[in-house]
């Protein structure tokens, strides 16, 4: 079954650290990819997404992703975290070459960043 | 403001009752989905729509059943509640294509007792 795994389930660090949060999807053929956001008691905001093109992909709040195809991962980068990214983070793949459009997400990151 | 619409808010349910939670979207998106979100697990798909009058199960549609009448409106029917469907459910909906990734709402947090 085509799947979506994120690895890091909680994920602690000082404000002005930098964050990389895994992602890597079960599917070698064509693939959509987005990061969501949500900040507590909030629904998912869409941060980014990659559908073809430029592997690096910068999306809002300072946060970028790569595509890296040869190793089914989309992992999100910031250089520089601040206490407001403190949220759940979710990768989610959209397998578009199966001839579906459904959006199968990971299990989530927990970001905190202490002050 | 364009988006997805959801209500109630907030319900809790006795088990056996029954209810529907409203979805609707004003960005003419033909695809429409329900989600339900469980502290380490993710969003898993219930129901999907690809159009009026389409509709398909996804991952986890026990208990749940939907029907879409209108491009607009996707209504979550639970039939006859159970505690396991305690839960925050989230409508999303986007172009069939998921081109411009989902819309979601801002969810519904349904409590069975």
């Amino acid at each position: 079954a085509q799947s979506v795994s994120q690895h890091n389930h909680h994920v602690i660090l000082s404000e002005a650290a930098s964050l990389e949060l895994g992602c890597n999807y079960s599917y070698g053929g064509t693939v959509n990819l987005f990061w969501y956001v949500q900040y507590p008691g909030q629904h998912l905001q869409l941060l980014l997404k990659y559908f073809s093109g430029d592997p690096l992909v910068k999306g809002i709040k300072g946060f970028e992703a790569e595509f890296i195809k040869s190793k089914f991962s989309f992992n999100l980068r910031k250089p520089s975290v601040q206490w407001s990214d403190t949220a759940e983070y979710f990768c989610a793949v959209i397998y578009s070459g199966a001839g579906s459009y459904q959006l199968t997400f990971g299990k989530g990151t927990k970001l905190s960043v202490i002050p | 403001n364009a988006g997805v619409t959801q209500t109630p808010k907030f319900q809790v349910l006795k088990t056996g009752q029954s209810m529907t939670l409203q979805c609707a979207q004003d960005m003419n998106h033909e695809y429409m989905s329900w989600y339900r979100q469980d502290p380490g697990m993710g969003l898993r798909l219930i129901h999907y729509s690809v159009g009026a009058g389409i509709t398909d199960q996804g991952e986890v549609p026990n208990g749940y059943n939907v029907s879409r009448s209108t491009t607009e409106d996707f209504p979550l029917r639970l039939l006859s509640a159970a505690p396991s469907q305690t839960s925050v459910y989230f409508c999303a909906s986007s172009y069939v294509q998921g081109g411009n990734g989902y819309t979601f709402g801002s969810g519904t947090r349904l409590t069975v007792v």
